[in-house]
């Protein structure tokens, strides 16, 4: 069955340096793959989407790569700020279902 | 435009008895799909709605229904409810079917005892 890993739980980085996150995904070839960001206690926030025929996609200061051969996803916030502090989702769908992976708690402290 | 909203957000039921939760999407979108929250599975995908048909479901079982009115507005209801069934339910919305991403409401937090 298809199986969606992010790298670890949860990633703790210094205010300004660039957090990167990765998105696995096995068993399947999704066209594209979606980014949502979700603050405790509240609903998942769409970030970014990027479709199989796109490298690279940037949105201010986020950037999502799609490596269809690595079957990979990587999802880099640069300057990053105490703000961004929230769990972060990967969602590569299949048969039009959103499989959500079980995220990455991205840590930015001061 | 207001965004996706759900009701009640907060919910305390009893093991046995069923449940149900209400979404509005946002204005114009038409597909709704609910979703399942736990600590140790995370996200789950249980159903989408699109012109008040189910075109996709999830791995759950039948005591997990839904519908979708000609306005768009979804409920989905739980039957025999268990204590597993404790969870956030995320109702989300988008313009259509696949491909489009999604706005999700604040969630319904369920607690079965």
């Amino acid at each position: 069955s298809q199986k969606i890993e992010q790298n670890s739980e949860a990633l703790n980085i210094q205010e300004g340096k660039t957090a990167t996150l990765t998105c696995n995904y096995t068993n399947y070839s999704p066209a594209y793959l979606q980014w949502y960001r979700q603050d405790p206690g509240r609903g998942p926030v769409f970030l970014l989407l990027i479709r199989e025929n796109e490298k690279e996609k940037r949105k201010e200061r986020l950037k999502v790569t799609f490596d269809t051969t690595l079957k990979q996803s990587l999802f880099h916030i640069t300057a990053s700020q105490p703000a961004d502090s929230a769990t972060y989702l990967c969602a590569p769908p299949r048969a039009d279902k959103l499989i959500f992976g079980t995220g990455t708690r991205l840590q930015v402290f001061p | 435009k207001a965004g996706v909203t759900q009701t009640p957000r907060y919910l305390i039921k009893t093991r046995g008895q069923q449940v149900t939760l209400s979404c509005s999407p946002i204005s114009g979108h038409r597909s709704v799909s609910w979703y399942q929250q736990t600590p140790g599975q995370g996200l789950q995908f249980l159903f989408e709605y699109f012109s008040e048909t189910q075109r996709n479901k999830g791995n759950f079982p039948g005591r997990f229904s839904g519908r979708q009115f000609s306005n768009s507005r979804s409920e989905m209801n739980v039957s025999t409810l268990e204590l597993g069934d404790s969870a956030l339910y995320l109702c989300a919305s988008s313009v259509g079917q696949g491909g489009y991403e999604q706005y999700f409401g604040p969630g319904t937090r369920l607690t079965v005892t």
